[in-house]
């Protein structure tokens, strides 16, 4: 069975950091395309970052440069290096599998909330 | 990257039909057939319910269906039915490094 548990979530201070984990379970992180998708209280989805299952990796303008994508094939593990947050980063963090990078996203985790905030 | 937009919300009575409809840019959905929909209730994560512009997957109702032209994409909804009612998204591959965009969101109410 396909699993994705995030973690790593909680209350930081505006310029502070934060990683976030993902550990995926029934599937290989490494064969596929995963992203991580946030949705701020109230508001809709937004993409944050992907890295392709051949280790290339993207983020929205949003978090470029402050957000980093990797992944532990060991572990089979998902991760967001999260630097420099702000108040607008506030969301929901879920991580999302792609199977053909084809920006469609069958599974997802349930989520771990960030609160940025002094 | 610019969301795609959507109509805040819908409504429909049970039995009825709805179209929800995610209009974006010949840079995003008008340049590929990769358009996916995704439902969500409260408090609950996305789920998908059309994938590449008209594709359901497995254990998704044949009541929902999804078609494209031109920049608009759109997801219908036959026979409405109490537990439709959530908000719908509409996400579109951008190319390799935007990647993806998503639509503002809309919201489904059953009257």
């Amino acid at each position: 069975e396909v699993q994705l548990v995030e973690s790593g979530g909680g209350l930081v201070q505006p310029g502070g950091s934060l990683r976030l984990s993902c550990a995926a379970s029934g599937f290989t992180v490494s064969s596929n395309y995963m992203s991580w998708v946030r949705q701020a209280p109230g508001k809709g989805l937004e993409w944050v970052s992907v890295i392709y299952s051949g280790g290339s990796t993207y983020y929205a303008d949003s978090v470029k440069g402050r957000f980093t994508i990797s992944r532990d094939n060991s572990k089979n593990t998902l991760y967001l290096q999260m630097n420099s947050l702000r108040a607008e980063d506030t969301a929901v963090y879920y991580c999302a599998r792609d199977s053909i990078g084809s920006g469609s996203y069958y599974y997802w985790g349930q989520g771990t909330l960030v609160t940025v905030s002094s | 990257q610019s969301a795609l937009t959507q109509p805040a919300s819908v409504s429909g009575s049970p039995g009825q039909s709805i179209t929800i409809s995610c209009t974006g840019t010949s840079s995003d959905v008008g340049s590929y057939n990769l358009v996916s929909w995704y439902q969500q209730h409260p408090g609950k994560a996305p789920k998908l319910m059309i994938y590449e512009v008209s594709k359901r997957p497995s254990g998704v109702s044949n009541r929902f269906s999804g078609s494209k032209s031109g920049n608009t994409a759109s997801l219908t909804i036959s026979g409405l039915q109490a537990e439709d009612e959530a908000d719908y998204y509409c996400c579109s591959y951008a190319g390799s490094s935007t990647y993806v965009v998503f639509g503002g969101g809309t919201k489904l109410t059953v009257l």
